[in-house]
């Protein structure tokens, strides 16, 4: 079964240093999406791709995270510098259609610890 | 605005005892209602999706049903491996984004 694939699974790092995040969605799906949760809350958008395009950055925080999805497959999401604030879980989605069908398939997510 | 409530935040139930979980929301328009179950530390597993009023959809102990106000996750005679936090997501139109708004989840708890 195809799945979404996330690494690292764990990381830890200190505040002001850079952190990068990697996805890789479900073969042929052309919609990537990256989400943070904190726990004991629900995800959150922070970007939408479709191919290599951003369709939805807006709640982003521009001034230090960065996302790119240069050939339209794999995806980086990156934090420079990083803040106590940005612990969380870090999860990437794939959907196969842009507005057709619009399950979205959720890898097993990074989590950040900002010491 | 968009918003989904979830309710109860957490329910412990003994295995064979059957309960509901309710998702409340409100949307512009609705593209689809979704379940998801999340197990600690891992993503989101998707469940169902929801796409308009009266449409129900089932899976082994499961049942999902929608109205126009809210939806129910019904649990029939659940297990232990049931355990887990179940979230809502609704999905409206309007704009280029599909993203997906969350409540804070229902956190289930089967005890043997």
């Amino acid at each position: 079964e195809a799945e979404v694939a996330q690494s690292p699974r764990y990381k830890i790092t200190e505040k002001s240093q850079a952190v990068a995040f990697w996805c890789d969605p479900i073969s042929g799906h052309a919609t990537l999406y990256w989400y943070r949760q904190i726990l004991g809350q629900g995800p959150e958008l922070l970007v939408q791709f479709q191919d290599e395009s951003v369709v939805d950055d807006s709640q982003l925080p521009k001034d230090r995270f960065s996302a790119e999805r240069l050939k339209g497959v794999d995806s980086t999401l990156k934090i420079q510098p990083a803040e106590l604030g940005d612990s969380a879980m870090y999860l990437c989605a794939s959907s196969a259609r842009d507005r057709g069908s619009y399950e979205q398939y959720f890898g097993p997510g990074t989590r950040l610890t900002v010491t | 605005e968009d918003q989904v409530t979830q309710s109860p935040e957490a329910l412990r139930l003994q295995e064979g005892e059957s309960s509901s979980l309710n998702c409340s929301y409100t949307v512009s328009g609705l593209r689809g209602l979704f379940w998801y179950r999340q197990d600690p530390g891992k993503g989101p597993e998707f469940l169902f999706t929801l796409y308009s009023a009266g449409e129900e959809k089932e899976k082994e102990r499961l049942k999902a049903t929608l109205t126009k106000k809210e939806s129910f996750l019904h649990i029939t005679a659940p297990k232990p491996e049931d355990s887990a936090t179940y979230l809502c997501a609704v999905q409206g139109y309007g704009g280029a984004t599909n993203k997906l708004i969350f409540g804070t989840g229902t956190l289930l708890a089967v005890q043997p």
